[in-house]
């Protein structure tokens, strides 16, 4: 099946740090890769989708120049949270969707913002 | 963005118990829809597409009604395995491809 690498698994900064986020698709093709968090005990939420050689969309409410996502390849997708703050703590979590394996989660990122 | 609603829970149930968690979204255009199983500190795992003709996987057993916006879930003969997060997931067309999640029902299975 189709697998989804995510790194790292978690991550620790000090505030004002920027962090990347790197998700990979390993036996297929993501042309689309969604970005999610997840703050505890809610729901994972949209950030943004990425698609390959284009700009990302952003969600109402996510700041498109804090939360900057790369997807220069088909199998490459990043998310560089800068200049950190402790209120971005959460789960980040990217998803890819492939016409033949359906939805494909990454393994999720845990950042801790100190 | 559209609401997929869920009742939190816990549901603390024994061993052998029969379960069921609801589901309500709000986009009647909603295309497609799915239970997700979320155990702590882990990525969502796709438990089952939901179709209007209901569904089945072993144990568990999945109802859609599009007139209610209405998604159910039905876990027969627990197991401590089963014990997580479940989410209820659809797929909107306001969204593209991307999933809405609920919030998740907590399911603790116990001796």
């Amino acid at each position: 099946g189709a697998v989804v690498s995510q790194h790292p698994s978690w991550v620790i900064c000090k505030s004002g740090t920027s962090v990347k986020i790197e998700c990979r698709s390993l036996d297929f093709q993501a042309t689309t890769m969604f970005w999610y968090r997840q703050f505890p005990k809610q729901s994972l939420m949209l950030m943004a989708t990425s698609n390959e050689g284009s700009k990302a969309t952003y969600e109402q409410g996510v700041e498109k120049d804090k939360f900057l996502i790369n997807h220069a390849s088909l199998t490459l997708s990043t998310l560089t949270v800068t200049s950190a703050h402790p209120e971005d703590s959460s789960f980040y979590i990217c998803s890819a969707r492939d016409e033949n394996y359906g939805y494909t989660f990454g393994s999720g990122t845990r950042l801790t913002v100190v | 963005r559209k609401e997929v609603e869920q009742d939190p829970g816990p549901f603390n149930v024994p061993e052998g118990a029969t379960v069921a968690f609801n589901c309500t979204y709000s986009n009647s255009a909603s295309q497609s829809f799915f239970w997700y199983r979320q155990d702590c500190r882990k990525e969502p795992k796709l438990l089952m597409s939901v179709y209007s003709s209901g569904n089945e996987d072993g144990r568990f057993t999945a109802q859609l009604n599009r007139a209610s916006q209405y998604i159910s879930l039905l876990i027969r003969d627990s197991k401590l395995s089963d014990s997580a997060t479940y989410l209820c997931v659809v797929n909107d067309v306001d969204m593209g491809y991307a999933l809405n999640f609920g919030k998740g029902t907590s399911l603790l299975v116990t001796p």
